[in-house]
């Protein structure tokens, strides 16, 4: 089945710093999730992007659907950005509703 | 409009014990899943329904049982838990273009 793999694991920011986060996937996709998950356990929807860029505030998502890659940044950071971030991509291609498949996230915490 | 909701929040069993976890989606969506995330892990898929009146196994579905009550309702039941059931267990549900939306999560524990 679909691999996908997030780096780097674990990232410790200085509030205010910039950060990129990557999850590669190993076949084709047709859509691809971002969600952070809080430290309370919520899970957070923050970008739907199967291809090209979205920007919501100081968060920004590029996938590469060619190259098999997507590219999280996050800009600014805040102490409210801790938590982990996954991606996730649907085990079903051509499927508009695939169960998800996700990475095993990249731990984000910003230091004040 | 509360989204996807899950209930109880937290539980505790001893093993050997049965619990049903519910969950009820406002969003008038087809699909709905179950979910559970272990420590240091992605979510993994146990069970799901694509429509009222079908449901069908995941990745990990070992020890579970589901029930698709109506198309809001989607309950998921251990029959006789074991310690490694203790995870916490997320129900979700996506909009038709595939976009998913979870609950808030069971975290269950079991002695």
């Amino acid at each position: 089945g679909i691999q996908v793999e997030q780096s780097p694991p674990d990232l410790i920011l200085q509030e205010g710093a910039n950060s990129t986060l990557r999850c590669n996937f190993s076949d084709s996709v047709n859509n691809l999730q971002w969600f952070h998950q809080n430290p309370w356990g919520q899970l957070i929807n923050l970008f739907y992007i199967p291809s090209g860029t979205k920007q919501n505030g100081r968060l920004s998502a590029t996938t590469v659907a060619t190259e098999r890659y997507s590219l999280l940044y996050i800009s600014s950071s805040q102490t409210t950005d801790s938590g982990v971030y996954f991606c996730a991509v649907p085990m079903n291609y051509g499927g508009s509703q695939g169960n998800l498949i996700f990475g095993k996230g990249t731990k984000l915490s910003v230091k004040p | 409009n509360a989204g996807v909701t899950q209930t109880p929040k937290f539980q505790v069993l001893k093993t050997g014990q049965s619990m049903t976890l519910q969950c009820a989606q406002d969003m008038n969506h087809n699909s709905m899943y179950w979910y559970r995330q272990d420590p240091g892990m992605g979510l993994r898929l146990i069970y799901y329904s694509a429509s009222e009146g079908t449901t069908d196994k995941g990745e990990v579905p070992n020890g579970y049982n589901v029930s698709r009550l109506n198309k809001r309702e989607f309950s998921l039941r251990l029959e006789s838990a074991a310690p490694s059931q203790t995870s916490v267990y997320f129900c979700a549900t996506p909009t038709e273009g595939g976009e998913q939306y979870f609950g808030p999560g069971t975290r269950l524990t079991v002695t």
